[in-house]
């Protein structure tokens, strides 16, 4: 049972705009900075998103990241096939950081 | 290139010890705190453990703390876990993190505990 809910999976077609949302609590995401993180199948995850809407250098734009109260989103815009993936939202949490199950973004 | 290479995953029987290693290369070592992260057979991400640039500040998730131990060779660029008493809950890859912001993932070292 993950301290962060996520969905377990989202599907859109080409160029359809998908939202994963993610769903904490006062001591996670209500006080603290939420990240998100890209996996494919067999590699590391990869930093997607930092402190609630920053995109690292080589992020697509098409990737945005919100946050309100005790919930956060992340948004992928223009979907595109090779962002079928999962998808980790992650934040801290009194002592150490917590990740939401993970969502499985699938394109039709 | 920046790049951390993590080692010493292997198949370990339940109640035995490991230290994995990660090796940095690319930036300063010495600047970043560091953080393991683990995913288990299908599952998600667990963050384990933190530990500061200096090696002074650690923090450990509650279903680690007391088995794992985290360090730091800041002369050698390296990372480890020290990982004991060893249950087979505790199969899973395990990542070596960069930044207090886990920015840069390293591409994991299996860790299987198994009789």
């Amino acid at each position: 049972q993950s301290v962060l809910t996520q969905s377990p999976s989202v599907s859109g077609t080409p160029g359809q705009r998908v939202t994963i949302s993610c769903s904490g609590s006062t001591s996670n995401i209500g006080s603290n900075v939420v990240n998100w993180f890209q996996q494919f199948p067999g590699t590391a995850p990869k930093l997607l998103i930092y402190y609630n809407d920053r995109r690292p250098s080589g992020v697509p734009d098409r990737f945005s990241g919100s946050k309100s109260g005790t919930s956060a989103s992340l948004a992928i815009s223009g979907l595109q096939s090779e962002d079928e993936a999962h998808y980790y939202c992650a934040s801290w949490n009194d002592s150490g950081w917590v990740f939401g199950g993970g969502t499985k973004v699938t394109v039709l | 290139d920046v790049q951390l290479l993590e080692s010493g995953g292997e198949l370990v029987q339940p109640g035995g010890s490991l230290r994995l290693s990660c090796a940095a290369s690319g930036f300063t070592f010495s600047n970043y705190a560091m953080n393991w992260v683990r995913q288990a057979p299908g599952k998600g991400l667990e963050w384990l453990s933190g530990l500061s640039d200096s090696g002074d500040d650690t923090k450990y998730a509650a279903s680690v703390k007391g088995r794992f131990t985290i360090s730091r060779d800041n002369s050698k660029d390296t990372l480890y876990l020290h990982l004991n008493s060893l249950r087979p809950e505790d199969t899973a890859v395990y990542y070596c993190v960069q930044d207090e912001q886990l920015v840069l993932w390293g591409q994991g070292t299996l860790v299987s505990v198994s009789s």
